[in-house]
Order: structure tokens, then sequence, then C-alpha cells
């Protein structure tokens, strides 16, 4: 079983559409969990950090359960420039040194 | 500010041979880290270092070696290369051990 699993999709949505991605993993000691979104062929890039009581950055939410272990991410009123793998990133630690990432979900926008 | 730099970009190797993956990065990020991306999977750490003369593995370090003697660069050594090298690899930087990473481009390495 993978430490960090996510449903690979493709989700494939209209424009204007909420969509919303869930991540699990199996150590119950982690510590930090992130989304990261990587475009085609590109590096990853920090998305948004979540915290315990949820947060929230514009169209994105993200909450965290940490008795079920797993987070999730909402994306509301979908753009085209959406479009991108998101990955579910999991610290094991407090630090950088142990993060895990998920193999990402793949989301298509379209007109 | 060019951030994370690594070259090259496309690099097609031959089984048994060796090669060295550069970084470098002009944030003064004391922390660096070396990962591979495989079809599928998530993003394994190779390699990290919290600052020059400082190096430590992760989870995937056989095959490879590192070396940090300066702080700005953070080159990956392959030695003997195998076709379960065959990856795209990503060097990264933060600023401190807690704060969000910055990813270079990529270098997509093929072994045949």
């Amino acid at each position: 079983r993978k430490e960090v699993e996510q449903d690979p999709g493709p989700f494939n949505v209209p424009e204007g559409a909420t969509v919303a991605f869930n991540c699990t993993y199996s150590n119950s000691a982690s510590q930090s969990f992130f989304w990261y979104r990587q475009d085609c062929r590109k590096e990853p890039k920090l998305l948004m950090s979540v915290y315990s009581s949820g947060n929230e950055d514009g169209r994105f939410t993200a909450q965290l359960n940490r008795a079920s272990q797993y987070i999730s991410l909402l994306i509301r009123d979908s753009k085209l420039s959406d479009s991108a793998t998101y990955l579910c990133v999991v610290n094991r630690r407090a630090n950088n040194n142990d993060m895990r990432f998920g193999a990402g979900t793949r989301l298509t926008v379209k007109p | 500010n060019a951030g994370v730099t690594q070259t090259p970009k496309f690099r097609i190797l031959k089984i048994g041979q060796s090669m060295t993956l550069q970084c470098t990065q002009d944030m003064n990020h004391n922390y660096m880290y070396w990962y591979r991306q495989d079809p599928g999977m998530g993003l394994k750490l190779i390699y990290y270092s919290v600052g020059a003369g400082i190096t430590d593995k992760g989870e995937v370090p056989n095959g490879y070696n590192v070396s940090r003697s300066t702080t700005e660069d953070f080159p990956l050594r392959l030695e003997l290369a195998a076709p379960s090298q065959t990856s795209v690899y990503f060097c990264a930087s933060s600023y401190s051990e807690y704060e969000k990473l910055f990813f270079g481009s990529g270098t997509q390495l093929s072994v045949l």
C-alpha cells in the first residue's frame, strides 16, 4: 500500500464546476500537509498548506481530517488555467526531510 | 532571481555510463534536495543537504552520490547508470527545513 494515495483521475470538468480531490495517508504520526500543483512536464509548485482547522485561498479550500487520515482540496468555479496535476504531500516529520508525495490527480477543465 | 537552475534538461545515457546532474540556486537557501519522479508514482527523495558540507540519504539513495561544497550548488552523480534510473529528476531548495520547496525545471534522463 502506498503511503500517500490519491485518485489518479483524470477528472474532466466544465468551466465553472466545483471539483474535490481526496488524499489518504497511512502514517498517523504525520505532521504537516500540503497541496502542490504540477503542470504538464513542469516542476511542482506549492498551491497551499493544509492546516488542522481547514483553510481557504480564493477559490481553493483545503481540509484535514486527522482521525480518518485524509486531506481534501476543493476547487470552486473552475478555470481553464486550473488544468494540472494536483499532488498531495505529507510530511512525516516537522521538517522537509521526510516528505511523501502522492502520485497526483489530473484535472482537465474544459470550455 | 533565477531561482533553482538544473542542467541538462534532457540526457540519454548508455548502461554503465556516468554523469552529473547540476543544480544551483541563487536564493541563499541552506536546504537542498534531489527527487526523482517516475510515471504513476510520487516524487521520491534521493538525497538532501542542510548546508554546505552536510548531506544525507533520502528514501532512494542507491546508485547516486551527492556533494555540497558551496551553499549554491548541489550536484547529483550517477555512477554506472542502469535502466532503473530512467526518470525525471528534480532539484529543490528551501530557506529552512519548514519552508516551502522551490523546484528546478527538471532533468529527463533515459538510460538505454
